[in-house]
């Protein structure tokens, strides 16, 4: 069946500018994670939601970061008034269960250049 | 705090050898661990995960790992390598008993298999 799609795959802003990334989970996924991959590094946690709830936003790293998944399906990360050190890799996943124990189906992740 | 541990950012390993990719992880109780796998232009993958029992675990593309409690250590082993092992591999750690949803991810080890 169809995996974890992303979109855009790429995306230059100039600072300042908003964007917002898109994740479609795989079909009757429960969990959603949003992740930030900097060169170089391994995925750093962002937020998590169970559904449509948003239970663990502690990787936000500031209040300009907003996560949804209002349907409890498709979930979008938007980012506002870019920063250059906001350019990396955003990593969506997935994962049928609920607990912490469940393993993860990653997107390809949207690559995000501000310039 | 949660943290986990990549000593090697690259391994080489000739085919038909044993490879081995080491972790380590500190977590205040106990972990729960998982490796994943990054092909060339595609997202990550789950290889395998230990939540709790038989300290070592078998994976997909005949992968395993050792949970070793006394050493904090999650190591990803297989017992001959084949060309197309080459990636980039990822440890991972969650902490279920005051993490929360969060996972963490380690840098990553480039595993090169010379033929």
């Amino acid at each position: 069946g169809a995996g974890v799609s992303q979109s855009p795959r790429y995306k230059v802003a100039k600072r300042g500018q908003d964007v917002a990334l898109r994740c479609d989970p795989i079909s009757g996924h429960v969990s959603l994670f949003w992740y930030q991959q900097a060169l170089g590094q391994g995925p750093e946690f962002l937020t998590y939601f169970q559904n449509e709830a948003q239970l663990d936003k502690s990787g936000l790293p500031s209040d300009r970061f907003f996560a949804e998944r209002p349907e409890g399906s498709v979930s979008t990360l938007k980012i506002q008034r870019t920063q250059q050190e906001d350019s990396a890799v955003y990593l969506c996943a997935s994962s049928p269960q609920t607990g912490v124990g469940g393993e993860q189906y990653f997107g390809p992740g949207t690559r995000l250049t501000v310039t | 705090a949660q943290s986990v541990a990549q000593p090697e950012d690259q391994v080489n390993v000739a085919e038909g050898n044993p490879l081995t990719v080491k972790c380590t992880y500190s977590v205040s109780g106990n972990p729960y661990l998982f490796w994943y796998v990054q092909y060339p232009n595609r997202g990550l993958q789950f290889l395998l995960k230990y939540i709790t029992g038989d300290n070592l675990v078998k994976g997909s593309y005949g992968f395993e790992a050792e949970f070793n409690k006394s050493q904090t250590s999650f190591h990803l082993k297989k017992p001959s390598a084949l060309v197309s092992d080459s990636a980039l591999y990822f440890c991972a750690v969650r902490d279920p008993d005051t993490g929360g949803f969060k996972t963490i991810f380690g840098a990553g080890t480039r595993l090169f298999v010379k033929a």
